[in-house]
């Protein structure tokens, strides 16, 4: 079975930079992956930032970029603001199959 | 304005059936994948499966097949996911979400909590 793996937990100080990252199981993410990313915060439902590597969606913050690097895609949250703290997911598309990421719990601190 | 709509939380005893609904609204509802995602308590998300409302046609990820079933109704706008059994594994809560294409998700339910309990 397919695994799509992320960063447990990430911190960053207000205005910093981080870098979130998403692996597959089954070798280097491509951008024929269609990496999506998702923002949930507490008692609130998943919220789509990201699709197709680094495509924003209308209400996607400027902030928040993504890409590929190395053998994974990326979430880039540049100067980083309190209301980011939340966890993300990204997905992979596997043909016509889609895998999620475990999640990456980003406090800021 | 795109919009989908989950039906209410449920609490059901184990060993009963369950159809939870997802009703799509501001757009040709047959022409998107409707996916669905379960969240266990303090748990990441985990896809389930997608319909094609256009076609029905429907696609389960390997760890639900056979414990769900997907299903649409075009003429209500509306797409389901149902159990037979319910166990109380089947706690979470549990999002529908717009897919555009086979690259992007884009609009998310706001989800139904289902809690199945003796």
């Amino acid at each position: 079975q397919t695994v799509v793996t992320q960063e447990p937990s990430l911190t960053v100080s207000p205005g910093g930079t981080v870098t979130l990252t998403c692996a597959s199981s089954t070798g280097a993410v491509t951008s024929s992956y269609h990496p999506n990313w998702f923002q949930q915060k507490p008692g609130q439902a998943p919220r789509s930032l990201i699709y197709s590597t680094n495509n924003k969606h209308s209400w996607t913050p400027a902030r928040f970029s993504g890409s590929l690097l190395g053998d994974k895609a990326a979430l880039i949250v540049s100067g980083v603001q309190p209301e980011d703290e939340a966890d993300y997911y990204c997905l992979l598309y596997y043909g016509g199959a889609q895998v999620l990421g475990g999640g990456t719990k980003l406090t800021v601190l | 304005e795109v919009q989908l709509v989950q039906s209410g939380a449920e609490v059901k005893k184990p060993g009963e059936s369950l159809k939870i609904s997802c009703k799509g609204a501001g757009y040709k509802f047959s022409d998107r994948w409707i996916g669905w995602v379960r969240q266990m308590p303090g748990k990441g998300l985990e896809w389930m499966g997608s319909i094609y409302p256009g076609d029905s046609d429907t696609r389960y990820s390997p760890s639900f097949q056979g414990q769900i079933t997907i299903s649409a109704d075009r003429s209500i706008s509306t797409v389901f996911l149902q159990w037979s059994s319910l166990k109380a594994s089947d706690s979470a809560m549990y999002y529908c979400a717009r897919q555009v294409a086979s690259n992007l998700i884009d609009y998310w339910g706001q989800g139904t909590l289902v809690t199945v309990s003796s």
